[in-house]
This record gives structure tokens, C-alpha cells and sequence, in this order.
């Protein structure tokens, strides 16, 4: 089944660091691809998404992702920190098949 | 334009009860999606549904768990006799036509608690 996969469940960062989100997918037919945040006791917020256009996305927030065939990665990064990105991140692929399938999540606590 | 609604926000009920989750979805979407995320985990699919009918319901449980989307009013995930694994969040999602199958736009989800 296809899939994708985030490694890290918890990423640790200080204010003004980078933040580095990994996710890969498992297909060698190149899908649709979404990072998505949630806020505790929220819904998700699509961050931003890769359709087979520019390889490198840019969304909202500050983050950017960059969508590598040869690696088959989707890897989501910010600059710098900032308090108000603690949150869970979930990478998301889209196969055409009507259904979104998430990786388990990454928590992002921002350090002070 | 107001987005996708969900309601209850918070559900509890006891074991072999009914639970009943509402979605609305956004003005025009014709297309629903419902998801469950357990505790730790990401979100999975369950259902797929457009006005009437259901498309996909490959990840719906086999027993207890239905859904419809009615021609008129709100998507309706429904199960009965709930127990204690059923205690999750549950999403839905909707999109404008199947075309847009991939954009798709969360609700805030319901959060049900089984005691």
C-alpha cells in the first residue's frame, strides 16, 4: 500500500532555529503531496502542497518544502522558529484514489 | 464563506450507546470525506461520499459503523454500540468536485470519549 512516512514523532527546537520536518513516500509513481499543522484541539490547516508543479513549495508561515524524486522526500523546513509554531505536523500523499493518507505526525515544541 | 462544520465538538458516551457525528461542508462541496485519528497516531480514512452515495468506504470498519450524506442536510457518521476503541477524533473533510479530490478542506472535528 502506498504510504508515507515521518521520521520523528517529537522535534525540539530553539526560537530562531531551523526547523526540519522529514517525511518520505513510498511510490515510484510521483502523488500529491501536503504537509498539514495541527493545533491542540483543532482541526488541520493545509501548510502547503507539491501537484506535479514546482519542486519547491512555499506556504504559509514561513515554511517551504521541496519534493526530491530521487530521494522520494518531502521534507518541510522554516528558517527560523517562532513560539506560536508548536504544533503537530503531518505529512500527507494523494495517490488519485479520493483518499489523503497522513504519516503518524511530528510534534514540534519551540524552546524559548 | 463559512468552512467546513462538525458537531458535536465533544461527544461522551457510555459503552452501547449511539454515537452520532454531524458534517457540514462547505457551501457547494458535494464530495465528503471522514477520517479517525487515534490518540498518537495520524489520520486514516474511512469513508468517501458524495450526495446520496457512498463511494468508498474501504476504511469503515465492517460492524457498528455507518455513514450517509443525505440530499439534503448534514453527513451523518453513526455507531452504535460504541466501545471503548472507538474513542477518537473523527474528521471530515469535503472538496468542490472529484476532480479536487485532493483539495480538500478539514473540519474542526469531533472528539468522542467512550466511558
Amino acid at each position: 500500500a502506498q504510504s508515507v512516512t515521518q521520521l520523528g514523532s517529537h522535534v525540539s527546537v530553539s526560537e530562531g532555529a531551523l526547523v526540519l520536518l522529514r517525511c518520505n513516500y513510498s511510490s515510484s509513481v510521483p502523488p500529491y503531496l501536503f504537509w498539514y499543522v495541527q493545533y491542540p484541539n483543532q482541526g488541520l490547516q493545509l501548510l502547503l502542497k507539491y501537484t506535479s508543479a514546482a519542486t519547491l513549495v512555499k506556504g504559509i508561515n514561513g515554511f517551504e518544502a521541496e519534493f526530491k524524486k530521487s530521494e522520494t522526500s518531502f521534507h518541510l523546513t522554516k528558517p527560523s522558529a517562532h513560539m506560536s509554531d508548536a504544533a503537530e505536523y503531518f505529512c500527507a500523499v494523494y495517490y488519485n484514489d479520493y483518499k489523503l493518507s497522513f504519516g503518524a505526525g511530528t510534534t514540534v515544541t519551540v524552546r524559548a | 464563506n463559512a468552512g467546513v462544520m462538525q458537531n458535536p465538538r465533544h461527544l461522551v458516551r457510555r459503552r452501547g450507546q449511539e454515537a452520532r457525528l454531524r458534517c457540514s461542508p462547505m457551501k457547494g462541496h458535494s464530495h465528503v470525506y471522514w477520517y479517525r485519528q487515534l490518540p498518537e497516531e495520524g489520520l486514516k480514512f474511512m469513508v468517501y461520499l458524495q450526495k446520496e452515495n457512498i463511494i468508498d468506504e474501504s476504511g469503515m470498519p465492517k460492524e457498528r459503523f455507518s455513514a450517509e450524506f443525505p440530499k439534503e442536510g448534514p453527513s451523518i457518521l453513526r455507531i452504535q454500540q460504541v466501545v471503548r476503541g472507538d474513542s477518537a477524533a473523527y474528521f471530515c473533510a469535503s472538496s468542490l468536485r472529484v476532480g479536487d479530490s485532493y483539495e480538500q478542506y478539514f473540519g474542526p472535528g469531533t472528539r468522542l470519549t467512550v466511558t
